[in-house]
């Protein structure tokens, strides 16, 4: 149990366009999940917390007009990064909250690579 | 603020010898403490968690973990390395509560040698 997926796995997109992650639990419903980002050989930085039916709340220093958060149901958060640039190629993870026990399931991640 | 120490960015053993990786933490009330494995490319594989209870917690792959109130640790150990349990190892806290974001170590490289 407790299985979260993310779609894509990778992506390639050209500067300026947008990209959008999709964050599902498989098997458990999720009304908190988060997104985190990770550069090479770093640990995990937490972009922000997405809660079903409101609004995601974001870390300082993260801009919200750029990564658009969307938890639109129990099982499903979506990231999407509006106007890529190459300085946003990373890795993003997912993570959703069992409640209880209260622990995060992470997702296998997203490579994003902006052209 | 919480705030989590992994001291050694890498470590390396033999298989079939013990490991151990290293994890203090610092929190204003009581901790819940996660270990997860990350293999290449990969997201994170929850291993086990303190909650409260038995200082000693048991979780997946034959690992292990225990709680040291005084000293501020959950180091994660293994009796007997194996080759396959190469990877980095990220230790994280969170207060009980309301609040759910964890805060990760910097992670530890394990690499088992054969």
């Amino acid at each position: 149990g407790a299985v979260v997926s993310q779609h894509p796995s990778w992506v390639i997109c050209k500067s300026g366009t947008s990209v959008k992650i999709e964050c599902r639990s498989l098997d458990f419903q999720a009304t908190t999940m988060f997104w985190y980002r990770q550069f090479p050989k770093q640990s995990l930085m937490l972009m922000a917390t997405s809660n079903e039916g409101s609004k995601a709340t974001y870390e300082q220093g993260v801009e919200k007009d750029k990564f658009l958060i969307n938890h639109a149901s129990l099982t499903l958060s979506t990231l999407t990064v509006t106007s890529a640039h190459p300085e946003d190629s990373s890795f993003y993870i997912c993570s959703a909250l069992t409640s209880p026990p209260d622990t995060q399931y992470f997702g296998p991640g997203t490579r994003l690579t902006v052209l | 603020a919480q705030s989590v120490a992994q001291p050694e960015d890498q470590v390396n053993v033999a298989e079939g010898n013990p490991l151990t990786v290293k994890c203090t933490y610092s929190v204003s009330g009581n901790p819940y403490l996660f270990w997860y494995v990350q293999y290449p490319n990969r997201g994170l594989q929850f291993l086990l968690k303190y909650i409260t209870g038995d200082n000693l917690v048991k979780g997946s792959y034959g690992f292990e973990a225990e709680f040291n109130k005084s000293q501020t640790s959950f180091h994660l150990k293994k009796p007997s390395a194996l080759v396959s349990d190469s990877a980095l190892y990220f230790c994280a806290v969170r207060l009980s509560g309301s609040a759910r974001q964890l805060t990760f170590g910097s992670g530890t490289q394990l690499t088992v040698l054969p």
